[in-house]
């Protein structure tokens, strides 16, 4: 099965200009997750999904941030406009339906964004 | 407090001996705990997750949890230079799913 698909998987961009971040899930799982990792603050996470409906985007670190999830396979993550302090990592992950052991989440390659 | 927490490192240990990884968590009613491996440039992949108190074991993994200290913990038997890698702590903190990463432990195996 393939995994967590990301797109792009590098990105480089001039400050003010607008990104957009894909992700795919593995097919079956109905929670997303996008988190950012920097070496500074670790791996933070953004925003997750269950069922498409955004569960908790407390982690978004200010408007210019959004993220949509228009089914149930697909997610973006969209930075507008962008600064040089949102260069990061930003991995998308998903989970499979939860049991009463907990979820696992797997990761995706990841979006490695520069801002200039 | 942190929600997670770790010890940075970079941890260093010679080819063989045991790696001893920690971490710590503030929520009490978390219930589910996970240990990822980070390689330099890679993204994170799951090496061993634990719901109950005590030890489990997988190869020359074993996770300890201890619910009442809110601690958990991953030894590394035997550890191979290709071991070195980053290691995520991960907590969840509600049936949502809402999954907490500590910063991570850089690990250094030397041959």
């Amino acid at each position: 099965d393939a995994g967590v698909i990301q797109s792009p998987r590098h990105e480089v961009t001039e400050m003010g200009q607008e990104v957009t971040l894909r992700c795919k899930l593995i097919s079956g799982h109905n929670s997303l997750f996008w988190y950012r990792q920097t070496m500074m603050r670790g791996l933070e996470l953004l925003i997750y999904f269950n069922n498409n409906v955004p569960i908790d985007d407390s982690g978004m670190p200010e408007d210019r941030f959004s993220a949509k999830m228009p089914n149930a396979s697909f997610s973006t993550l969209k930075i507008q406009p962008s600064e040089p302090r949102d260069s990061a990592v930003y991995f998308c992950a998903s989970s499979p339906v939860r049991d009463s052991a907990g979820n696992t989440i797997y990761f995706g390659e990841g979006s490695w964004l520069t801002v200039v | 407090q942190k929600e997670v927490e770790q010890n940075s490192g970079p941890l260093s240990v010679p080819e063989g001996a045991i790696a001893s990884l920690n971490c710590t968590y503030s929520d009490r009613g978390s219930q589910s705990f996970f240990w990822y491996r980070q390689y330099s440039g890679k993204s994170p992949e799951l090496i061993m997750s634990i719901y109950s108190n005590g030890d489990k074991e997988d190869g020359r993994f074993t996770a300890q949890l201890n619910k009442a200290s809110q601690y958990v913990s991953l030894l590394i038997r035997d550890s191979q230079p290709s071991d070195s890698a980053t290691y995520l702590c991960a907590v969840n903190y509600n049936q949502g799913g809402k999954l907490i990463f500590g910063q991570g432990t850089e690990l250094s195996v030397k041959p």
